[in-house]
């Protein structure tokens, strides 16, 4: 069955750089139109996409963060790496990575379970 | 601001039928792209409930449904239970000058009454 997980630092600094790792089993990222993406949430707020990242390494960010993003794979550790730079409180939240079937369907499937980064000095 | 359009909030008592609306505008939802809708259980996940604008995926009770018609689309709960008591989010992809996105509602919080 597909999991995902997130993992990465609980707490960061305003103005330092945010990596956050998805580990995902199930499934592979070299498979034809499959993709990963990463969600995140403000505590009590709603979803916002923040980047997708395809089998044939095609890379997609939201318009409005593209500036302060990065997203890589590692095939064959099954990983997916997100960089966002220059956090900043705002940036608290939930960070989830989800499984993109293909690329017809633009919906996410899977989601792992989030991981909270909290920006504070 | 959320690019799709919800009410923050609907309730309904067990074993009646509520509706969730999502609008939203020509660059995404009337442009012919699909509507999918999540279920947020408190403090968990979303998990993906419709998908493909009526779809359900296998384990996903038939009392959820899901409708696309224009630039709105909306999720229909009936013989509502009491955990369904949670946020609902709907999600489509937005294609406008200023690039192209995945896009979310701003989220409905459903009460059971």
């Amino acid at each position: 069955q597909i999991t995902l997980k997130e993992s990465g630092p609980t707490l960061v600094k305003p103005t330092q750089t945010l990596t956050l790792t998805c580990t995902f089993s199930g499934f592979s990222l070299s498979t034809f139109g499959v993709g990963v993406g990463w969600i995140r949430q403000p505590p009590g707020k709603a979803l916002e996409w923040l980047a997708l990242i395809y089998w044939d390494d095609d890379k997609r960010y939201s318009p409005t963060l593209k500036n302060r993003l990065t997203i890589t794979k590692d095939t064959s550790k099954n990983q997916v790496v997100l960089t966002m730079t220059n956090m900043d409180p705002v940036d608290t939240g939930t960070y989830y990575c989800a499984h993109r079937p293909n690329m017809v369907a633009t919906t996410f499937d899977y989601w792992g379970q989030g991981t909270l980064v909290t920006v504070s000095s | 601001q959320s690019v799709l359009t919800q009410p923050p909030s609907v309730s309904g008592a067990p074993g009646q039928r509520v509706t969730i609306s999502c609008t939203g505008s020509s660059s995404n939802i009337g442009a012919g792209y699909d509507v999918h809708w999540y279920q947020q259980l408190p403090g968990t996940a979303p998990k993906l409930l419709i998908y493909g604008n009526s779809n359900r995926p296998s384990g996903v009770p038939d009392r959820f449904s899901g409708s696309k018609s224009g630039t709105s689309a909306s999720l229909a709960i009936t013989g509502l239970q009491a955990e369904d008591e949670a946020d609902y989010y709907c999600q489509s992809y937005d294609s406008s000058l200023s690039g192209s996105s995945v896009v979310f509602g701003g989220g409905t919080k459903l009460t059971v009454l």
